[in-house]
């Protein structure tokens, strides 16, 4: 069975911090990973996913298949990045997503 | 282009009464599927679709009921509500498997309330 896990409930750091939010996963296959982020009270929205490679706001992440892991990171966080952050392996049986239980990320002045 | 469309966005409900959520996209996308979300528990996928008249069991299908008449809906029942069913409930869709196109697309959310 396929799982994402991300150890940490609450990540709290200063502007201008680095930050890595972890996730592992599980899965017999290739996987297929993403990152989404969810600002408050608004719909999830994809962050970046790992085939793609990409930077979106500052924000990389990248697959290590040995550690099965695919953290996130920001090298100076900024306030607005405060949101709740989700990692999700895509479940291509299902044409579905299983979502990590989330971090919420804050980011204080 | 109003992407995925969630209503309502706001319901209480009491214990034992039924309700319809509505999930509507405008994208063709092939696949839809329904998630709710809870404190400490992430996203859980209730149902989802393949295309339509195709729908199959997610995580925590138990007390829910879907159908998929078409391509641009997905409406999610609930039979007989029960406090554990209070949740924010998300629909999404995505394109087929076969495109290069793998982003999931989520509607706004809809908060529900059993009392």
């Amino acid at each position: 069975a396929q799982r994402v896990t991300q150890p940490e409930k609450l990540l709290s750091v200063f502007k201008g911090a680095p930050v890595e939010l972890k996730c592992n996963y599980s899965y017999s296959g290739s996987p297929e990973l993403f990152w989404y982020v969810q600002y408050s009270r608004q719909r999830l929205q994809l962050l970046l996913r790992h085939i793609s490679r990409e930077s979106i706001k500052g924000f990389t992440a990248d697959l290590n298949k040995g550690e099965t892991s695919f953290h996130l990171k920001k090298p100076f966080a900024q306030e607005e990045d405060s949101a709740m952050y989700y990692c999700a392996l895509k479940n291509t049986g299902r044409r579905a997503l299983t979502f990590g239980s989330g971090t919420r990320l804050q980011v204080q002045p | 282009n109003a992407g995925v469309t969630q209503t309502p966005k706001f319901q209480v409900l009491k214990t034992g009464q039924s309700m319809t959520l509505q999930c509507a996209q405008d994208m063709n996308h092939e696949y839809m599927s329904w998630y709710r979300q809870d404190p400490g528990m992430g996203l859980r996928l209730i149902h989802y679709s393949v295309g339509a008249g195709i729908t199959d069991q997610g995580e925590v299908p138990n007390g829910y009921n879907v159908s998929r008449s078409t391509t641009e809906d997905f409406p999610l029942r609930l039979l007989s509500a029960a406090p554990s069913q209070t949740s924010v409930y998300f629909c999404a869709s995505s394109y087929s498997q076969g495109t290069s196109e793998n982003t999931i697309y989520f509607g706004e959310g809809s908060w529900l309330t059993v009392v």
